[in-house]
């Protein structure tokens, strides 16, 4: 079964928006990444933040981690037509050598 | 170097038929995945490789779907008598170890389509 939640399934805005995108997960975690997916092909990796981090950043992005809550939110800003994609958080278990992937939230940016 | 690399992209089978999948890692990782994404669905971990053995094939939906990795090398996922239900992308990646505190590096994925 899926551990993460992500919401939303689907999510359009204007091209210099901010994005926003939330997942939730049901166990203990070690860390947690940001995939991003085009064209439903290969997945390319973000942003891993670890279970005692509350926050990281990459250029435009921005992930926030609430173990207390159990959830994880994406912020992608000034976004671009070239950020549309489907963009996946993945959960690293404490016990476990494999990540469990979320549904995902499918983003289209407008020009 | 090279990512991860997965052939064919894209195979054509009939119901009944047996496939292979390859995968091939990045050199020097020691750690693989397989994952199955049906269309518009998240990824379905299939089995993860540490080296040449395989730790977790929990996910391996039935004894029709096997696979192997020679060395930390090749891996090929076999779809035995393959069922219309299995049509979907198969993604590889590979990571510098096992353990989920390395981020994984995928391959572009087989699409396989079951007639």
């Amino acid at each position: 079964s899926q551990q993460g939640e992500e919401d939303p399934q689907a999510l359009s805005i204007q091209e210099g928006e901010n994005a926003t995108m939330n997942c939730s997960y049901k166990t203990s975690i070690n860390n947690l990444q940001w995939y991003r997916q085009n064209s439903g092909r290969g997945l390319v990796h973000l942003i891993l933040i670890r279970s005692n981090e509350r926050e990281k950043h990459s250029g435009r992005l921005r992930v926030t981690l609430d173990t207390s809550k159990k959830s994880s939110s994406l912020l992608i800003t000034a976004s671009r037509a070239a950020d549309t994609a489907s963009y996946f958080c993945a959960t690293g278990g404490v016990n476990t050598d494999k990540l469990i992937f979320g549904t995902g939230t499918r983003l289209q940016v407008f020009p | 170097g090279a990512g991860v690399s997965q052939s064919p992209s894209n195979k054509v089978t009939e119901k009944g038929k047996d496939v292979e999948l390859r995968c091939d890692p990045i050199s020097g990782h020691t750690a693989l995945y397989w994952y199955r994404q049906r269309l518009g669905q998240g990824l379905e971990f299939l089995i993860y490789f540490q080296g040449n053995s395989a730790p977790d094939k929990s996910g391996l939906p039935s004894d029709r779907f096997s696979a192997e990795r020679t060395g930390e090398s090749v891996s090929t996922l076999t779809i035995q008598r393959t069922q219309q239900e299995d049509s979907a992308v198969y993604l590889c990646a590979s990571s510098f170890e096992g353990l989920t505190a390395y981020e994984q590096y995928f391959g572009p994925g087989t699409r396989l389509t079951v007639t």
